[in-house]
């Protein structure tokens, strides 16, 4: 079946800092691919997509690529600020599936004046 | 335009006790998700509904765990009998068309059962 592994946190930045968060995918189709951000007592929002191979999908300062060849789709930010502290997941939509959300474990980031 | 509606945000219940969580989406959104999403752990998709009709219900333990959706509007999550394990929060969330890939989620229900 489809499945998301991301890389496991906790990660600790200071601000300004470079981010990274590596997300890949295993899928028998053709997959959809989402960011999903959690701020501290909110509910899920969606940060950032990319519907097909080569895609990047950009939103608030955060860039990931839709890579087929490596089945991965990492999540950078150049300069990360204090209110980008958050857990972020990735995920994929199985378009042959009724477009069930699959989900990483997510990564949280806590980022340091 | 309003968000996806969930109530209640906290609950707390003795083990075999039974709990009922209830979400109203979005005006106009056809297609209903409930994720359970257990501390440290990415969601988990309970049950999909395309209007009242159940699309998949693959992953529901349906021993305790039930839901539907009349009129195909609002929803309700049951769990009878609750057990430890199922402390998480349950988060509903709502797309116009199944077709379409942006879902956008409620708040949650966070249930803890002791």
């Amino acid at each position: 079946g489809d499945s998301v592994t991301q890389m496991e946190g906790p990660v600790t930045l200071s601000e300004e800092a470079f981010l990274t968060i590596n997300c890949t995918y295993t899928a028998t189709g053709y997959p959809s691919l989402f960011w999903y951000v959690q701020y501290p007592g909110e509910g899920l929002q969606l940060l950032l997509k990319a519907t097909k191979a080569d895609d990047k999908g950009s939103n608030k300062g955060f860039e990931a690529t839709y890579r087929k060849e490596t089945t991965s789709f990492h999540l950078e930010k150049g300069s990360v600020q204090v209110s980008d502290s958050a857990v972020y997941f990735c995920a994929l939509s199985d378009n042959a599936a009724g477009n069930k959300l699959t989900f990483g474990g997510g990564t949280r980031v806590l980022v340091k004046p | 335009e309003a968000g996806v509606a969930q109530s209640p945000r906290y609950k707390i219940i003795e083990k075999r006790q039974s709990v009922a969580f209830w979400c109203n989406p979005i005006s106009g959104h056809a297609t209903l998700y409930w994720y359970q999403q257990i501390l440290g752990q990415g969601p988990k998709l309970l049950i999909q509904f395309q209007n009242n009709g159940v699309v998949d219900d693959s992953q529901l333990p349906k021993d305790r765990f039930s839901a539907e959706r009349l009129k195909g509007v609002d929803s309700t999550l049951k769990i009878q009998p609750a057990k430890l394990e199922d402390s998480a929060v349950y988060l509903c969330a709502s797309v116009r068309d199944r077709g379409l890939n942006e879902q956008f989620f409620g708040p949650g229900t966070r249930l803890t059962v002791l």
